[in-house]
């Protein structure tokens, strides 16, 4: 059964502090993965994709790494701003073409 | 260029009443998703169109759930009767690619529906 397990569930952090969050998946087939950013009350939005021969993509602070092998990825956050309190959802993709959103990791940045 | 547009943003209504939602994709793209996002957990697909075909609607509990896209644009999701677990936020997507793998989802502002 396909599933996406992230951590933490939730995460409070000082701005300006780095953070990083976790994500497992057992999406077999693999075929990429993205991570996005869910404002309070918005949908959505995409901040990076990677495949499968992809180890690393950065977007401005935000730094997704992937290891296709243990089917782990992690999204690096820098010089956190108040901005980036959000819920971050990891979505890998399958050769079905099948999307499964993760339950997302809510992090709150505090000043 | 403008985004998914969806409507109603907030809805409350009583259990076994019926709810319509709303979605305008954006322009050109011929996929468009309806998902459900129950508060703490992450979007789980409802349908999936194709233009005006639908392509899956497997999770979508059809004995009172309903959705249409006519002419390829524009699609409305009904709930009929609605019932206390149907309580979350509706969101539309759209995509310029029919594969998920391939193309990037756009999604609109969600419709929260609150059923009491």
């Amino acid at each position: 059964k396909n599933q996406v397990e992230q951590s933490p569930q939730s995460l409070i952090i000082l701005e300006g502090k780095n953070c990083t969050l976790q994500c497992n998946y057992t999406v077999s087939p693999f075929s990429n993965l993205r991570w996005y950013k869910q404002d309070t009350g918005r949908g959505p939005v995409s901040l990076t994709i990677m495949t499968f021969s992809e180890n690393t993509k950065s977007n401005g602070r935000y730094t997704a790494t992937l290891d296709a092998d243990t089917k782990q990825s992690s999204l690096h956050i820098t010089a956190s701003q108040l901005s980036d309190s959000a819920s971050y959802i990891c979505v890998p993709c399958g050769e079905d073409d099948k999307v499964i959103f993760g339950p997302g990791t809510s992090l709150s940045v505090i000043p | 260029e403008a985004g998914v547009a969806q409507s109603p943003r907030y809805k409350i209504i009583e259990k076994r009443q019926s709810v319509a939602f709303w979605c305008n994709p954006i322009s050109g793209h011929a996929t468009l998703y309806w998902y459900q996002q129950i508060l703490g957990q992450g979007p789980k697909l409802l349908i999936q169109f194709q233009n005006n075909g639908v392509v899956d609607d497997s999770q979508l509990p059809k004995d009172r759930f309903s959705a249409e896209r006519l002419k390829g644009v524009d699609s409305t999701l009904k709930i009929q009767p609605a019932k206390l677990e149907d309580s979350a936020v509706y969101l539309c997507a759209s995509s310029l690619h029919r594969a998920a793998s391939t193309g990037e989802l756009f999604f609109g502002e969600g419709s929260r529906l609150t059923v009491l």
